[in-house]
């Protein structure tokens, strides 16, 4: 069954410091994959997306995030979080022969000390 | 507006009770889904539907019941509620495989 890993549970860090999500996904075929946050209280945003082309790719907030195919990841960073990035980071891929279906990871929960 | 509205957004109800939760979305799209949220368990998708008259199961479809009844609407029934089903529901739209746009949730408690 196809499946997400995010290998990260929970992450502390303080403003400033740098930050790297990681994400595996089991699935041989073309995928597009997705990172959403989930602020305190609210519902999940987008903040970034692949679907083919550089498998660098920017989003909101500084983000980006880089596809490494042979590897299967989709690893989420920034190069200095801030208090307001606290917040649950899903990542997200949707097999094309999988009729659209969304398959999400379990989450990391980010806290950035002030 | 919310372009995407779920109603309610809080209930607190008891064992055995039927409930309906409500999604409805104003972006025109195509395709709707329902998940449950629970801690460390990430989302899971519990039906889908691509329009009007296609539904399809999800991974947790189990003790859970829906209906299309048009395109803006999708909502989702807990036919006899159990304690298990206590989580965050969430409802998304999306237009064939582009990103889901997600609801603010619903917060269900079965006690």
């Amino acid at each position: 069954a196809q499946s997400v890993s995010q290998h990260n549970h929970h992450v502390i860090l303080s403003e400033a410091a740098s930050l790297e999500l990681g994400c595996n996904y089991s699935y041989g075929g073309t995928v597009n994959l997705f990172w959403y946050v989930q602020y305190p209280g609210q519902h999940l945003q987008l903040l970034l997306k692949y679907f083919s082309g550089d498998p660098l790719v920017k989003g909101i907030k500084g983000f980006e995030a880089e596809f490494i195919k042979s590897k299967f990841s989709f690893n989420l960073r920034k190069p200095s979080v801030q208090w307001s990035d606290t917040a649950e980071y899903f990542c997200a891929v949707n097999a094309l022969s999988n009729t659209g279906k969304l398959i999400f990871g379990q989450g990391t929960t980010l806290q950035v000390k002030p | 507006d919310a372009d995407v509205t779920q109603t309610p957004r809080n209930r607190i109800t008891k064992t055995g009770k039927r409930i309906m939760l409500e999604c409805s979305q104003t972006k025109g799209h195509d395709r709707m889904y329902w998940y449950r949220q629970d801690p460390g368990l990430g989302l899971r998708l519990i039906y889908y539907s691509f329009d009007v008259k296609d539904i399809n199961k999800g991974e947790i479809s189990d003790g859970y019941s829906v209906s299309r009844q048009a395109q803006a609407k999708f909502s989702l029934s807990l036919e006899s509620a159990i304690p298990n089903q206590t989580a965050l529901y969430f409802c998304a739209t999306s237009n064939s495989y582009q990103p889901q746009h997600f609801g603010d949730g619903t917060r269900l408690s079965i006690l």
